[in-house]
């Protein structure tokens, strides 16, 4: 079963505008994190953001936050003002708790690519 | 702080060829991880060092892949033979402790078999 799910396989965004980039998953256990990586075409996965299960607060990062719904499963990434260098894929990812028997390996979903329009 | 260094960053070999790929991951970064990216999905983990143990390799192709942490430090992940379908960008990546929030990435070794 699929763990984590990215539907948008593209998004186009206006320069300074705002984006959001949707992310849900699936886990039994109760403790979890929840990541976001930017690949640019470089090839080089740049962390971006994490939020864990039982923070209280969504997440935020400069430009980046983290809209964090437990009850709907969803974890999107919204990037506020967009610029022309958020142009890449983006990955959303989950590491599973020590009770799934995880020892810290992320599950990455099939990503979104994000073009940013001048 | 020098970050994840992988070499070489390019590849091309036919297929039944041999092939091996390095990684130097972060100093004092116990815990080293192997991931494949085919082309259009995300990075699926292949195998998972602590120090110099495996920690997860269950989803490594025992009979064509192995990979070796022997000091604790450097690893290398070798294809023998590659398979068509091994074409893909291989990321390197470590973390402080298995359960650290960041694990940091390499920038890859995209691989092509003919």
């Amino acid at each position: 079963a699929q763990k984590i799910t990215q539907t948008q396989p593209g998004m186009f965004v206006q320069e300074k505008e705002a984006v959001t980039l949707d992310c849900t998953y699936d886990t039994s256990d109760p403790s979890y994190g929840l990541f976001w990586y930017k690949q640019p075409s470089s090839g080089e996965m740049i962390f971006l953001i994490y939020q864990g299960s039982y923070d209280q607060q969504n997440a935020t990062e400069g430009r980046y936050s983290l809209n964090f719904q437990k009850a709907r499963k969803s974890a999107n990434l919204v990037i506020s003002a967009s610029q022309l260098g958020d142009s890449a894929m983006y990955f959303c990812a989950m590491r599973e708790g020590p009770r799934s028997g995880n020892t810290g390996k992320l599950i990455f979903g099939q990503g979104t690519t994000l073009q940013v329009k001048p | 702080e020098a970050g994840v260094a992988q070499s070489p960053r390019y590849k091309i070999i036919e297929k039944r060829q041999s092939v091996a790929f390095w990684c130097n991951p972060i100093s004092g970064h116990a815990t080293l991880y192997w991931y494949q990216q085919i082309l259009g999905q995300g990075p699926k983990l292949l195998i998972q060092f602590q120090n110099n143990g495996v920690v997860d390799d269950s989803q490594l192709p025992k009979d064509r892949f192995s990979a070796e942490r022997l000091k604790g430090v450097d690893s290398t992940l070798k294809i023998q033979p590659a398979k068509l379908e091994d074409s893909a960008v291989y990321l390197c990546a470590s973390s402080s402790q298995a359960g650290e929030n960041e694990q940091f990435f390499g920038p890859g070794t995209r691989l092509t078999v003919l």
